[in-house]
C-alpha cells in the first residue's frame, strides 16, 4: 500500500528551531511536497524535493532521502504565526498525491 | 508562485439545491487540476482528478453523479454538488498541477486554491 507517515503533534519555543520528520511509501516516485495549513485555509505551497539533499528558502529548508523513503521540514527562528499543520505528501509515478495526515506546530512564547 | 483562485469562497444552501464551485488557475495552463475535500481536523481527501478536455477520474467512493467535474479549458475546472445534503457539508479545495516555474520555484508543481466552504442547510 501507499502511506505517509509524520508526527501528529509538535510543540516548540519561539525563537527555536524544530524538525518535522516524514516517511513515505508510495508506487513509483516523482516528488515530495511541504504545505503549510493554517485552521481553516487552504494549504499553502513551502518546498517540493525530488533530488537527494537538502533545499533551503529562508527560514525553512526541506531534506530528502530516496534511498530511506525519507524526508524532513526545519524550521529556524520559530515565530508565533508558524503555528499550523504541515503536511507531507508524496508524488507517486503517476502523480497523484500521497498525503499525510499532517503535523500539528504548536509555537510557545 | 503560481495563482489558483476559486469561487465562491463560502456558499450557504438549501438541501436539495445543486452549488457549483469554480476553480481557475490565473497564470498558468492547468491540464490537470484535482478536487479535494476536508473535513474539520482531518487530512484533505482527494475526490477527483479533472482533465482539460476529458472525463474525470473519481476516487473510490466518491459519487460521480453527485459530484459533477467540468474541466472545459486549460483554465477552469468546476465542480458542481448536485442535490446537497447536509453531510455534503465540508471544505473543498481545488488545485492545479503547473508545469511553469523560473529560478526560484520548481518547473512542476501543485498549487492550491484558497477553498470554498459549503454549508447546507
Amino acid at each position: 500500500g501507499q502511506n505517509i507517515d509524520q508526527p501528529t503533534e509538535m510543540t516548540a519555543t519561539e525563537g527555536a528551531i524544530v524538525q518535522i520528520n516524514c516517511t513515505y511509501q508510495t508506487s513509483g516516485f516523482n516528488g515530495l511536497f511541504w504545505y503549510q495549513q493554517h485552521a481553516g485555509e487552504a494549504p499553502t505551497f513551502l518546498s517540493y524535493n525530488v533530488l537527494d539533499g537538502l533545499e533551503e528558502k529562508g527560514r525553512f529548508s526541506s531534506f530528502l532521502s530516496r534511498s530511506k523513503g525519507y524526508s524532513y521540514l526545519l524550521l529556524k527562528e520559530l515565530q508565533m504565526k508558524d503555528s499550523a499543520s504541515y503536511l507531507c505528501a508524496a508524488w507517486n509515478s503517476n502523480y497523484q498525491l500521497i498525503w499525510g495526515a499532517g503535523t500539528k506546530l504548536i509555537i510557545k512564547p | 508562485g503560481a495563482v489558483v483562485s476559486q469561487h465562491p469562497s463560502r456558499v450557504i444552501c438549501k438541501s436539495g439545491t445543486s452549488v457549483k464551485i469554480e476553480c481557475r488557475s490565473l497564470d498558468f495552463q492547468a491540464t490537470t487540476m484535482f478536487w479535494y475535500r476536508q473535513f474539520p481536523k482531518q487530512s484533505l481527501m482527494l475526490m477527483a482528478t479533472s482533465n482539460e478536455g476529458s472525463k474525470a477520474t473519481y476516487e473510490q467512493g466518491v459519487e460521480k453523479d453527485k459530484f459533477l467535474i467540468n474541466h472545459a479549458s486549460l483554465t477552469l475546472s468546476t465542480l458542481t454538488v448536485t442535490s446537497a445534503h447536509p453531510e455534503d457539508s465540508s471544505f473543498y479545495i481545488c488545485s492545479a498541477r503547473s508545469y511553469s516555474g523560473g529560478a526560484s520555484a520548481p518547473q512542476e508543481t501543485q498549487y492550491f486554491g484558497p477553498g470554498t466552504r459549503l454549508l447546507v442547510l
